[in-house]
């Protein structure tokens, strides 16, 4: 069964740097997204993304997060300038389309120290 | 702002017995989705069960099924001979009939975790 892939698994970063979170959504899906799971809390919609633009981003997904899909294949989610409460596990999860369910990866985990 | 509530922070059941997990919801939408996924302690999310809104029939799969009342906005899973495969955090999640594109976000639930006994 095709899979959405997210590496790296588990990814320790100091406070300030920036860190690229990287996804390999199923190759025939059109629409991307990032959610986040603060250790212990409900898991919150960062932004989703359709036809290489985002349609809709939650109010944490501030300045300093940012998407790409830079090459038809990998969907990227940036964090510039990391802080501690950044920590938390980041899934990307892709739909085919509206009709569809989503897939999720098995999730990064960021600690930010 | 649509919102989900699950109200059992935790629940326990002995193997093979069945449980319910509880979960509400607002929204004022007509047409709409709703799932539960399970989190095992790998932490990856596992689509369980959907249910689309404008089906009175219950969604089942195996020994998933669920209760679904619309104009109570419910959405309780029963999970029959309960295994323990099944001990996970379960979350209950909404998401829109959106015909804006990109905009179906899920909304999920706190979650329950589930503990089997054997």
């Amino acid at each position: 069964e095709p899979e959405v892939t997210q590496t790296p698994s588990h990814q320790v970063t100091q406070m300030g740097q920036e860190v690229i979170l990287r996804c390999v959504p199923i190759s025939n899906h059109l629409y991307f997204y990032w959610y986040r799971q603060i250790l212990g809390q409900k898991v919150e919609f960062l932004v989703s993304f359709y036809n290489n633009e985002i349609s809709e981003k939650s109010e944490i997904f501030d300045d300093q997060f940012s998407v790409e899909r830079p090459d038809g294949s990998n969907f990227t989610l940036k964090i510039r300038s990391t802080k501690l409460e950044d920590s938390a596990m980041y899934f990307c999860a892709s739909r085919r389309d509206r009709n569809y369910g989503y897939t999720f990866g098995s999730g990064t985990r960021l600690t930010v120290v | 702002a649509q919102t989900v509530t699950q109200s059992q922070p935790e629940m326990s059941v002995q193997e093979a017995e069945t449980v319910t997990l509880s979960c509400t919801y607002d929204t004022s939408e007509s047409d709409y989705y709703l799932f539960w996924y399970k989190q095992p302690p790998s932490r990856q999310m596992i689509l369980v069960i959907r249910q689309e809104a404008y089906k009175q029939q219950n969604a089942t799969e195996n020994r998933f099924s669920v209760n679904f009342q619309k104009a109570a906005k419910s959405f309780s899973l029963k999970i029959s001979d309960s295994q323990l495969g099944d001990a996970a955090m379960y979350f209950c999640a909404y998401r829109p009939y959106a015909l804006i594109q990109g905009a179906q976000k899920l909304v999920f639930g706190q979650g329950t975790r589930l503990t089997i006994n054997p």
